[in-house]
Parts: C-alpha cells; structure tokens; sequence
C-alpha cells in the first residue's frame, strides 16, 4: 500500500539559511497535516491542508510557511533558521480531515541546523 | 482545546510480563482518541484508535485499550511483551478548533522491555 512520501529523510543547514521539506500524500487523501518533534518531545502540530487551502494553524513561526499544490504534494518552507528549529519534522495525511480519522504518517525529516 | 496526559515518562518490563501505559483525557462531549507507536529514527504508527462504539479496541501488535469515560482513561495494556515493543508510544487526541481536526499529542511513554 502507498504511504506518506517526505523528502529529503536529512537535512544539515546553517543558522539564517532557508529549508524546504517536502510531502506527498497518499493518494486520494484530502487533508495533510505538518508537525514539529524536538529531541525527547512529542510531535506539535504545525499546520495543516484541506483540499489544498490552509485549514488550521498551531504553533508554527511566522518564519515558516506552507502550501499544498495542485497535485496534493505540500511543501513547508522555512526561512532564518535558528538552532531551535532542529528537529524532526512529520508530516501525515488522511482521507478527510473534517472528520475525525486516522492520520497516516511518513517517516519524517530530520533538519540539522548548525 | 482537549488534552491528554500520559503520567508515566518511562516504564521498564520484563519480556513475557504484562504491561500497561497510562493515558488520560481532557473531558469532553466527544472524544476521539488514538495510541501510536515510534521506534527509534522512524515515524509514527497507528496501534488502535477509538472513534465510537465498543468500549475495549484492539489493535495491531497484541495491543488493546479500554475507553473509559467515567475515569477519563484510554489505557494501553499488552498481555506479554516481547524485546522488539521496546519504543516510544504517544496518545493522542483528535481535536478540532477551526478547519480540520488534528492531534494533540501526550508527552510519550518510553517502554523499554528487559531480557
């Protein structure tokens, strides 16, 4: 079965630089969501996506911005890094978000920001 | 918004014993709650979920958990655990304030399963 595609699995970047993660849903799935996961923490969401329009927002800096395409792929892009930005980020997607239902998580892109 | 809070930070067991992670909710007028599993480096997995209906879900791995409301609880329990359940497990909640729903997720339980 398809699952939630990220890339890259690793990214190292410096402080001030900008990042941009990619996801692809699976197929069909409507809704996709973004998290953040520090070291020893557990996942914060960021944002998420209903049939490509912003749907909700949590705690995500003004720094960062995201966006659904025509295709359902979404990209998080992230400018001025800082060094708290490293961590491992999600994201997860599921057939409908305007109902509660299981998310379906990728593996994740771990940003190293040095 | 809803939470959820899991008392235990880590839980050491012996393999073949039984175990049980604690979860407790916010209260609510409907609650949707889930447990995942995280191994080291890896994403998140769905163990079970309740949405509605029967009270005891059963998942995936030897895995069950029991909604109950009066005690605002949604324990994991595993009758025998193996080496390889050694990991990080998280409740979530299903919550929606505006637009989609999504998860808010408990601080994690790290099992770590003795020889």
């Amino acid at each position: 079965a398809a699952g939630v595609i990220q890339s890259p699995r690793h990214l190292i970047k410096e402080k001030r630089e900008t990042a941009t993660l990619k996801c692809y849903p699976i197929p069909r799935h409507d809704t996709v969501y973004w998290y953040q996961q520090g070291p020893g923490q557990d996942p914060q969401f960021l944002i998420s996506f209903y049939e490509k329009m912003q749907s909700d927002k949590g705690s995500i800096p003004d720094r960062f911005s995201a966006q659904q395409f025509s295709d359902y792929h979404s990209e998080l892009n992230m400018s001025s890094l800082e060094l708290g930005d490293s961590a491992l980020y999600f994201c997860a997607s599921s057939p409908t978000g305007v109902k509660p239902d299981t998310q379906y998580f990728g593996p994740g892109t771990r940003l190293t920001v040095l | 918004a809803q939470s959820v809070t899991q008392l235990d930070s880590q839980v050491p067991v012996f393999e073949e014993a039984p175990v049980e992670l604690r979860c407790n909710y916010s209260s609510s007028v409907s609650v949707y709650l889930f447990w995942y599993v995280q191994y080291p480096n890896q994403g998140l997995q769905l163990l079970l979920k309740y949405l509605s209906g029967s009270t005891l879900v059963k998942g995936i791995n030897g895995f069950e958990a029991e909604f109950n409301k009066s005690q605002t609880s949604f324990h994991l329990r595993k009758p025998s655990v193996h080496i390889s359940d050694t990991a990080e497990y998280f409740c979530a909640v299903s919550d929606r304030t505006s637009g989609t729903y999504k998860y808010i997720f408990g601080t994690g339980t790290r099992l770590k399963v003795l020889a």
